[in-house]
């Protein structure tokens, strides 16, 4: 079965730092979504993406993120200036369709020293 | 807003045993319900959802899970479990806005650990 890829399964970085979580999508998915884990709590969503752009975000998507689709194949998550509060599971996911099922990726687990 | 409560957050069980994972859920509009179950060091997977229709859903591995609106429920049974279904289950809902489906709101998790 397709599935969807992130890379790196782990990320570890210095506050204040900027990094780049990736994803892979299955290929004739539409539509990508951004979520992440923090130890302990539940799963949140981040953001939606569609047709190029942002399609919904969640008022923990702030400026500090943004998301890119730079070659129609990779999805990437960009957090510009990371904070203590940032560490977590980031999962990638997509979907052919609006309501369909979604495809995780295995996630990226980000550790803000 | 929509909310998710899965009410245990660890269930320890015997193998071969029934177990029923609980979850649930409050909305002011149509919802659709998802299980997702998370293997250690993989991503989520789906095992079930209900959108419409039967209230009785059968998933993956046989799993099972029953849509009560009343209640406000969308619990997960299994009759027998197996070691291999140690996992964290994820309950999860989406709500319809006017025909559009917003964004999954999950639930904190429920970690199903199956003892020999």
């Amino acid at each position: 079965e397709p599935e969807v890829t992130q890379t790196p399964s782990h990320q570890v970085t210095q506050m204040g730092q900027e990094v780049i979580l990736r994803c892979v999508p299955i290929s004739n998915h539409l539509y990508f979504y951004w979520y992440r884990q923090i130890l302990g709590q539940k799963v949140e969503f981040l953001v939606s993406f569609y047709n190029n752009e942002i399609s919904e975000k969640s008022e923990i998507f702030d400026d500090q993120f943004s998301v890119e689709r730079p070659d129609g194949s990779n999805f990437t998550l960009k957090i510009r200036s990371t904070k203590l509060e940032d560490s977590a599971m980031y999962f990638c996911a997509s979907s052919p369709g609006r309501s369909e099922k979604l495809f995780f990726g295995s996630g990226t687990q980000l550790s803000v020293l | 807003a929509q909310s998710v409560t899965q009410l245990d957050s660890q269930v320890p069980v015997f193998e071969e045993a029934p177990v029923e994972l609980r979850c649930n859920y409050s909305s002011s509009v149509s919802v659709y319900l998802f299980w997702y179950v998370q293997y250690p060091n993989q991503g989520l997977q789906l095992l079930l959802k209900y959108l419409s229709g039967s209230t009785l859903v059968k998933g993956i591995n046989g799993f099972e899970a029953e849509f009560n609106k009343s209640q406000t429920s969308f619990h997960l049974r299994k009759p027998s479990v197996h070691i291999s279904d140690t996992a964290e289950y994820f309950c999860a809902v989406t709500a319809f806005y006017g025909g559009s489906q917003g964004n999954l709101i999950f639930g904190k998790g429920t970690k199903l650990s199956v003892k020999p």
